[in-house]
């Protein structure tokens, strides 16, 4: 059975770009959750979307966003890119209840120049 | 305020030896987990422990949750150098806003 995948694996970016990233959780799960880890800092808690809805929303500002497809795969996007947004970005999938243990896909590495 | 907080953040032992790290929360929990992450990897689950729960064991892994004290630990017996990686404690405190909030790990290292 294939795990939680995530692509770019690595992409580069300017500052004041937009990047979208993708995630593609487990089959079965209806649950998708983002984490940003920066250099230093842990993993902080992005967005989780559960059956197409956001249901839950970390303390980063709006030009965070995201969404979930109908097949339950989800992108995250980062608009106007500031250099503090270098990190690796950790998608995770989960099937309900929402205790269930949670499954983490490689992450997708974005460094901002 | 972070939750779940481990400790020590780093760990430095010789194969074969035991590890233990410790993770500390401030609220009230309904699961914790653990995960482990090779260096600039995904996160690895290891174990699951519910807030019913006291001890559980996966193979060389040892979790006690203590509630009262709002403390977990994690022991790692028969360390392997492949054991090397950082450690994180995760909670969640279920319920309709169910989030994981991580710890900032605790990085171990097994020396060959």
């Amino acid at each position: 059975e294939a795990g939680v995948t995530q692509s770019p694996t690595h992409l580069i970016k300017t500052r004041g770009q937009q990047v979208t990233l993708r995630c593609s959780p487990i089959s079965g799960h209806t649950s998708v959750y983002w984490y940003q880890q920066a250099l230093g800092l842990g993993l902080q808690f992005l967005l989780w979307y559960d059956e197409g809805e956001e249901r839950n929303r970390g303390n980063f500002p709006p030009r965070f966003s995201g969404r979930q497809f109908p097949n339950y795969s989800s992108e995250l996007n980062v608009n106007a890119l500031e250099l503090e947004d270098s990190a690796l970005y950790l998608c995770a999938s989960n099937a309900p209840p929402s205790g269930n243990t949670i499954y983490f896909g490689e992450g997708s590495w974005l460094t901002v120049v | 305020s972070q939750q779940g907080e481990e400790d020590p953040q780093a760990l430095s032992i010789q194969e074969g030896e035991n590890a233990t790290m410790n993770c500390s929360y401030k609220t009230s929990i309904n699961n914790l987990q653990w995960y482990r992450q090779n260096s600039g990897r995904g996160l690895v689950h290891l174990i699951l422990i519910r807030s019913n729960e006291r001890e559980k064991h996966s193979g060389r892994l040892r979790v006690t949750l203590d509630t009262s004290k709002k403390s977990s630990s994690l022991l790692i017996t028969a360390s392997r150098a492949a054991d090397t990686a950082s450690y994180f404690c995760a909670t969640d405190r279920g319920g309709s806003n169910y989030k994981l909030t991580f710890g900032k790990g605790t990085l171990l290292t097994v020396n060959p």
